[in-house]
C-alpha cells in the first residue's frame, strides 16, 4: 500500500531564516506530487505541483520554491521566511488525475 | 477564477440526527468531485468520490447536480466521531484540485 511521509511535524523558525520541508511517497511510481498551505481559518492553497522529476509548476508567486530531485521525493524551500509563511504545510500525491492523498503535514510557525 | 463555496457552519446536531451539506462550484467544465474530511489539526482524508449518478457509502450519501453546479453530502444517524470539517473538492480534469474552505460539523451527545 502507498504511504506518504512528511517531516518535521512541527517547526518554529525566526523571520529571515531558511526553510526545507521534505515529503516522500512509498508504494507508487511516478506520482503527481503537491504542496499545499493551510493558514489558520482558511482553505487549502495549492503552492506547487509536479508531474515528474524536475518538473515543477507554481500556482502562487511567493518566496517559496519546490524541487523534485527523485521520483518520490518533493521538497519545499525558502531562503528567507516571512511572518506570513506561517501555516500548515501539506504534501499530497495522486496517480493520473484522480483523488489526492495527504501526508500528516508540517505545522510551521514563523516568529 | 475557479471557486468552490461552502457554508462554514458550524452545524450543531445531536447524535442520531441527519445532516446535509451543500457546495457550489463555479467552473462548469469541472470533471471530478470529492468530499474530504479534516479533523482538527490533521490532514484532510478522502471521504468519498461523487459520481453523476450519486453514490452511497454506509451512512454517507453524495449527490451531484451538474446543471445547477452543486454537490451535496448527507450524513444519516450522526455519530460523535463524525465531528469534523467537511471539504468539498472539485477537479478540472487536469492535475489540480480546488478545495472549498469546509463546513464544520459538531455532533453532541
Amino acid at each position: 500500500s502507498q504511504t506518504i511521509h512528511q517531516w518535521p511535524a512541527t517547526l518554529v523558525q525566526p523571520v529571515g531564516s531558511p526553510l526545507s520541508l521534505e515529503c516522500t511517497v512509498e508504494g507508487t511510481s511516478n506520482p503527481n506530487l503537491y504542496w499545499y498551505r493551510q493558514a489558520a481559518g482558511r482553505g487549502l492553497q495549492l503552492l506547487f505541483y509536479s508531474v515528474g522529476i524536475g518538473q515543477i509548476s507554481s500556482e502562487v508567486p511567493q518566496n517559496l520554491s519546490a524541487s523534485r530531485p527523485q521520483d518520490r521525493q518533493f521538497i519545499l524551500s525558502s531562503k528567507k521566511l516571512l511572518l506570513s509563511d506561517s501555516g500548515f504545510y501539506l504534501c499530497a500525491w495522486s496517480v493520473l488525475r484522480n483523488e489526492q492523498f495527504f501526508g500528516p503535514g508540517t505545522r510551521l510557525t514563523v516568529l | 477564477r475557479k471557486e468552490v463555496e461552502q457554508d462554514p457552519g458550524p452545524f450543531n446536531v445531536p447524535e442520531g440526527a441527519t445532516v446535509a451539506f451543500n457546495c457550489t462550484y463555479s467552473n462548469s467544465a469541472s470533471q471530478s468531485f470529492f468530499w474530504y474530511r479534516q479533523d482538527c489539526r490533521k490532514e484532510p482524508k478522502l471521504l468519498m468520490s461523487v459520481y453523476s449518478s450519486g453514490n452511497e457509502d454506509g451512512r454517507f450519501t453524495a449527490q451531484l447536480n451538474r446543471a445547477s453546479q452543486y454537490i451535496s453530502l448527507l450524513i444519516r444517524d450522526s455519530k460523535l466521531s463524525d465531528s469534523a470539517t467537511y471539504l468539498c473538492v472539485v477537479s478540472d480534469g487536469y492535475s489540480t484540485l480546488t478545495f472549498g474552505k469546509g463546513t464544520m460539523l459538531l455532533v453532541s451527545p
